[in-house]
């Protein structure tokens, strides 16, 4: 298995464009979760989905972000306008057990993370 | 207040010695607690993952404690490798909503 893919790896945009990251969980999984990484942060849960459906996005900072995951195999997390506090890691990860189902085998897998610059 | 504390913030170590990473928490009611590694510029990669009744797991040279008592846990790395060299993230998950809690992480440092 390829893993948990994302795209792209790195984004450098400017400030006020439409930013759209991609994450292709691992096959079979079937909850994602969308992460934002800095240094001051941390890692922080933006939005949790279960079979497609968007669970929590307690997260999301603010209406800017909105995140879709149209199949099992396919989710997207878009900023719109981007600006530069935005700039950050941002990970995607993908379990086989739903977060809520709790216990020690909700192992989330993660991607290899978009690296987003917003000057 | 962040619900998970890791201490210290980084550490240089030499080749082939031994470190211990403290991560403390408030999370309560707690569920379990992980240890990842990340790799710069790669994603947390799970190392190991303990629950209330557990409180020592190893996984090669690593070696996670936990004590429910006192809400803290320990990470030991024995006999270091340059590989190490990563970000150490303590992450404690809650009983019920099973939300996560996150550490910054322990940065470490091999040096030869």
């Amino acid at each position: 298995d390829a893993g948990v893919i994302q795209s792209p790896r790195h984004e450098v945009t400017e400030m006020g464009q439409e930013v759209t990251l991609r994450c292709k969980p691992i096959s079979g999984h079937n909850s994602l979760f969308w992460y934002r990484q800095t240094m001051m942060r941390g890692l922080e849960l933006l939005i949790y989905f279960n079979n497609n459906v968007p669970i929590d996005d307690s997260g999301m900072p603010e209406d800017r972000f909105s995140a879709k995951m149209p199949n099992a195999s396919f989710s997207t997390l878009k900023i719109q306008p981007s600006e530069p506090r935005d700039s950050a890691v941002y990970f995607c990860a993908s379990s086989s057990i739903p977060l809520l189902a709790g216990g020690p085998n909700n192992e989330q897998f993660f991607g290899p993370g978009t690296r987003l610059t917003v000057l | 207040k962040n619900q998970v504390e890791q201490s210290p913030q980084s550490l240089i170590i030499l080749e082939g010695k031994n470190c211990t990473l403290q991560c403390n928490y408030t999370v309560s009611p707690f569920s379990n607690l992980r240890w990842y590694k990340q790799d710069t510029g790669r994603g947390p990669v799970s190392l190991t993952i303990m629950t209330f009744s557990e409180n020592t797991k190893s996984n090669g040279r690593y070696t996670a404690t936990l004590d429910a008592d006192t809400k803290q846990s320990s990470l030991h790395i024995t006999a270091s490798q340059l590989s190490d060299s990563a970000s150490y993230i303590c992450v404690v998950s809650a009983s019920g909503n099973n939300r996560l809690a996150f550490g910054k992480g322990n940065q470490v440092v091999v040096i030869p």
